[in-house]
């Protein structure tokens, strides 16, 4: 498998408190991706980035937020936990634009009480 | 915005049947297409992708999949399912680096 991991795998957060999730990929990827997965919504994605310092948002964005200040890490960060944003969260990379697919990330369970 | 659809939520076969799972999308226009796999508890896999070409792509562990572009339909086969095939079905639709997901199919094969 791609050089990708996602930390941490399990978190418990308070509602009203702020998360970071990271993602790291050792393959040099220009893309990088966050989605989140819920039953019955499939993936949807949350925010992507084409290169360092450069992201743009996806269909489910707002209450998130992402950084790349390096080819390898890629953070989210909800700035204020509520209990919608539990859910499972996948990081994903391409080489390419998505034309070739993508390579996941393990997945991160984060849960707001 | 595009979407994509899969017909079936949950489907239970036995092993040695056949499978053939569901895939609609609604953009009209160029798109790559894929079918990822996600077993219990992992990341989500990839099992084949379309491109262009021949219409009929054949990926790993024995699946397939057929373009059908005057019905938008990607949908995925495999003859003889086993029960390591447990597992959830996700299409997914890419038009100019906007990748749409379905919902997912969760298939469950009975030993």
């Amino acid at each position: 498998d791609a050089g990708i991991t996602q930390s941490p795998r399990h978190k418990v957060t308070e509602t009203g408190t702020p998360v970071t999730l990271r993602c790291h990929q050792t393959e040099n990827h220009r893309y990088m991706y966050w989605y989140r997965q819920d039953p019955g919504h499939g993936l949807r994605l949350i925010h992507y980035s084409y290169g360092v310092k450069d992201t743009d948002k996806g269909e489910v964005s707002d209450g998130y937020s992402v950084s790349r200040s390096k080819t390898e890490d890629f953070l989210l960060t909800l700035e204020s936990a509520t209990s919608s944003q539990t859910s499972v969260y996948f990081c994903a990379i391409s080489e390419a634009q998505a034309n070739y697919g993508y390579t996941f990330g393990s997945g991160t369970r984060l849960t707001v009480v | 915005a595009q979407s994509v659809s899969q017909h079936n939520h949950h489907v239970i076969l036995s092993e040695a049947a056949s499978l053939e799972l569901g895939c609609n999308y609604s953009y009209g226009g160029t798109v790559n297409l894929f079918w990822y796999v996600q077993y219990p508890g992992q990341h989500l896999q990839l099992l084949l992708k379309y491109f262009s070409g021949d219409p009929l792509v054949k990926g790993i562990k024995g699946f397939e999949a057929e373009f059908i572009k005057s019905k938008f339909s990607f949908n995925l086969r495999k003859p003889s399912v086993q029960w390591s095939d447990t597992a959830e079905y996700f299409c997914a639709v890419n038009n100019n680096n906007d990748m749409r997901f379905g919902a997912g199919t969760r298939l469950t094969v009975k030993p």
